[in-house]
């Protein structure tokens, strides 16, 4: 199916376990982007990608590590999870071609660090 | 990039049109004005975006003066489905995606 997906959907884990969180898109768009969304702060950029191994900090990005080996995949694993990192977590893809500032999100995961 | 001002929420019943405002005074000469729709539970998604005057599409009206340090996002008739957060965002066209900050938005509720 077209389009991007997040998993898990929803996942709970304990503090210093680590954890990794799944994006894939399929339009092969150039740019992908992790947010993390918080009651009062909205939506805040936590690392992205410009291309395959091309990645930078975002304003959030203590904490968590990514990685991009394949334009489709984009990474987010929090080495040592932090109840401070329980959150909504929404990627997000796109492309130039459609516009500098049109993104697609996923559904999003719900992370639960006890 | 320019930062941007919202009102945090605003109110409305099922029938009126909204209009929700969003201030830019620092815009850039090369920044276009886009705006997400965020429902419960969900991703963002966007609904429209615009560089001068007026945009119009399916979903709603983004209207721009001529000054650029404003804009409104109008949505016409509302019905309770169009309870969401909307977040209007400001950056460059043409030069890749930039690091775009959301901020908190602006909830809108629509009630019976």
């Amino acid at each position: 199916d077209a389009g991007i997906t997040q998993s898990p959907r929803y996942k709970i884990t304990e503090t210093g376990r680590q954890v990794t969180l799944m994006c894939h898109q399929t339009w092969s768009h150039s740019y992908m982007f992790w947010y993390r969304q918080d009651l009062g702060h909205g939506l805040r950029l936590i690392y992205y990608s410009a291309a395959a191994d091309i990645t930078d900090k975002g304003e959030v990005p203590d904490g968590y590590v990514v990685s991009r080996s394949k334009t489709e995949n984009f990474p987010l694993t929090l080495e040592s999870a932090t109840r401070s990192q329980t959150s909504v977590y929404f990627c997000a893809s796109g492309d130039s071609g459609r516009g500098a500032n049109v993104l697609t999100f996923g559904a999003g995961s719900r992370l639960t660090v006890l | 990039l320019a930062k941007t001002t919202q009102p945090i929420s605003m109110d409305s019943y099922e029938g009126q049109e909204v209009n929700i405002t969003c201030s830019h005074n620092n815009i850039a000469t090369n920044d276009y004005i886009t705006w997400y729709q965020q429902f419960p539970s969900q991703g963002p998604r966007f609904i429209i975006q615009g560089y001068k005057t007026k945009v119009t599409n399916e979903v709603a009206s983004l209207f721009i003066p001529a000054d650029r340090k404003s804009s409104t996002l109008s949505l016409p008739r509302v019905s309770l489905s169009d309870t969401a957060v909307y977040y209007c965002l400001v950056g460059p066209m043409n030069t890749g995606f930039q690091k775009l900050v959301f901020g908190t938005g602006t909830r809108l509720l629509v009630s019976p």
